[in-house]
């Protein structure tokens, strides 16, 4: 079955630590993309990427990182940087295009203690 | 910039009763629209879309939604709820290649 991957489910980890999210998906997709969710707040998109070896900023980038070596990766890296990393991560991909349908994973809740 | 409200954060029904989520958006050209739906602690799935021609839209799940060029808007409705639509809803607009803007979500909860 095609589709996306987010690995895991759940993450705990210490104030002070880098974490990385996985986000992998098998729709041969060319754009893939990071959002995060906190309660009421809809989703912020973090980072995206429209092709492989390229991606761009989105609207709340600061303390985070991406890489997109691969087309069927597009990994999430939360730094010590980011002031307040708890919350729902989802990761997406879309064909490419203006049309823009996204297609999304599971999900990552990570909470830092 | 395009921007998206969603008219109503939570909306309370009793089963079999009709409901309407309202959005509306802002753009200077031509949008393409969108409604996706996320059950708890779940990624968002697509309930429909619209790219062009008919105004009226028909998804998933016995959901449909009017596009209205003239009020900007795109609100979905559904004529008799279950409590299994008991979730939050999504409206999105793409207009630029690449990526699109989501509202902030209605949380639709469906009584007995």
């Amino acid at each position: 079955d095609g589709g996306i991957t987010q690995s895991p489910k759940y993450l705990f980890r210490k104030e002070g630590q880098n974490v990385t999210l996985s986000c992998e998906q098998n729709l041969n997709h060319d754009a893939m993309y990071w959002y995060r969710q906190d309660p009421g707040q809809g989703l912020r998109l973090i980072y995206y990427s429209q092709i492989v070896n390229d991606f761009q900023k989105g609207d709340i980038a600061e303390g985070y990182s991406v890489s997109r070596e691969k087309k069927e990766s597009f990994p999430l890296t939360v730094t010590s940087a980011q002031k307040n990393p708890t919350a729902f991560y989802l990761c997406a991909s879309s064909i490419g295009g203006q049309v823009n349908e996204q297609f999304f994973g599971p999900g990552t809740r990570l909470t830092v203690l | 910039a395009q921007s998206v409200t969603q008219l109503d954060s939570q909306v309370p029904v009793f089963e079999e009763a009709p409901v309407e989520l309202r959005c509306n958006y802002s753009s200077s050209v031509s949008v393409y629209l969108f409604w996706y739906v996320q059950y708890p602690n779940q990624g968002l799935q697509l309930l429909l879309k619209y790219l062009s021609g008919s105004t009226l839209v028909k998804g998933i799940n016995g959901f449909e939604a009017e596009f209205n060029k003239s009020q900007t808007s795109f609100h979905l409705r559904k004529p008799s709820v279950h409590i299994s639509d008991t979730a939050e809803y999504f409206c999105a607009v793409s207009v630029n290649a690449g990526k699109s803007t989501f509202g902030d979500g209605t949380t639709l909860t469906v009584k007995p």
